[in-house]
């Protein structure tokens, strides 16, 4: 059975640190880790990733895979109180579906 | 304006009466797909569509059914609405969910069921 791991569960830290999500997976067949931002409304797209060690930019978010040891970071630098949501991974793997983790829960204080 | 749109947004229905949520989407995407959200348990797929009368189910199947008569709608249906079915439902679709292609999620049903 697929299974997604997300790290921390929640994280409350103060507008211009730096925070690094976490994404374990195990899944068959690996084809693609995405990560999406999940405010008070439908999650909406940051970033795929398909290969190893090379690094997504958007912004102060950037995200990088290692299929090898089987994980992702997501970054977020100067943080801002509008980064403040739910952060999700999922993977695509064996079947067609997506796997998602539960989520990390993150909380920007000015 | 690309879109996928949900209908109901809110829904408050009573134990056995079956019930629909529809899903539309207008980009000319293949892949469908249904999820249902519950605190503490994440995102989790019921059903997906690879495609026009091509369904299949996800992880958490049970009390639900699908179609896919058309390639830009794919209705969840709820036969015989049970409690622990009250949760938040997302609809998205993609280009093709084999490529694990960006998924666009629809605003949201919330369901409770008494």
């Amino acid at each position: 059975e697929d299974k997604v791991v997300q790290s921390p569960l929640s994280l409350v830290v103060h507008e211009g640190d730096t925070v690094t999500l976490n994404c374990s997976y195990e899944v068959t067949n690996f084809r693609s880790l995405l990560w999406y931002k999940q405010e008070k409304k439908a999650p909406t797209f940051l970033f795929m990733l398909t290969s190893s060690g090379i690094e997504k930019k958007s912004g102060r978010l950037s995200s990088i895979l290692d299929k090898k040891e089987l994980f992702s970071i997501l970054n977020i630098t100067a943080t801002q109180t509008g980064d403040s949501a739910v952060y999700l991974c999922a993977v695509t793997g064996g079947a067609d579906g997506l796997t998602f983790g539960k989520g990390t829960h993150l909380i920007i204080q000015p | 304006e690309a879109q996928v749109t949900q209908n109901p947004r809110y829904l408050i229905t009573v134990t056995g009466k079956k019930l629909t949520v529809t899903c539309s989407q207008n980009m000319n995407h293949e892949y469908m797909s249904w999820y249902r959200q519950d605190p503490g348990l994440g995102l989790r797929q019921i059903y997906y569509s690879m495609n026009v009368e091509v369904t299949d189910k996800g992880d958490v199947p049970e009390g639900y059914k699908v179609s896919r008569k058309e390639k830009r709608n794919f209705p969840l249906i709820l036969e015989s609405p049970s409690p622990n079915q009250t949760s938040l439902y997302f609809c998205a679709s993609s280009w093709a969910g084999r490529m694990g292609d960006t998924q666009y999620f629809g605003p949201g049903t919330r369901l409770t069921v008494l």
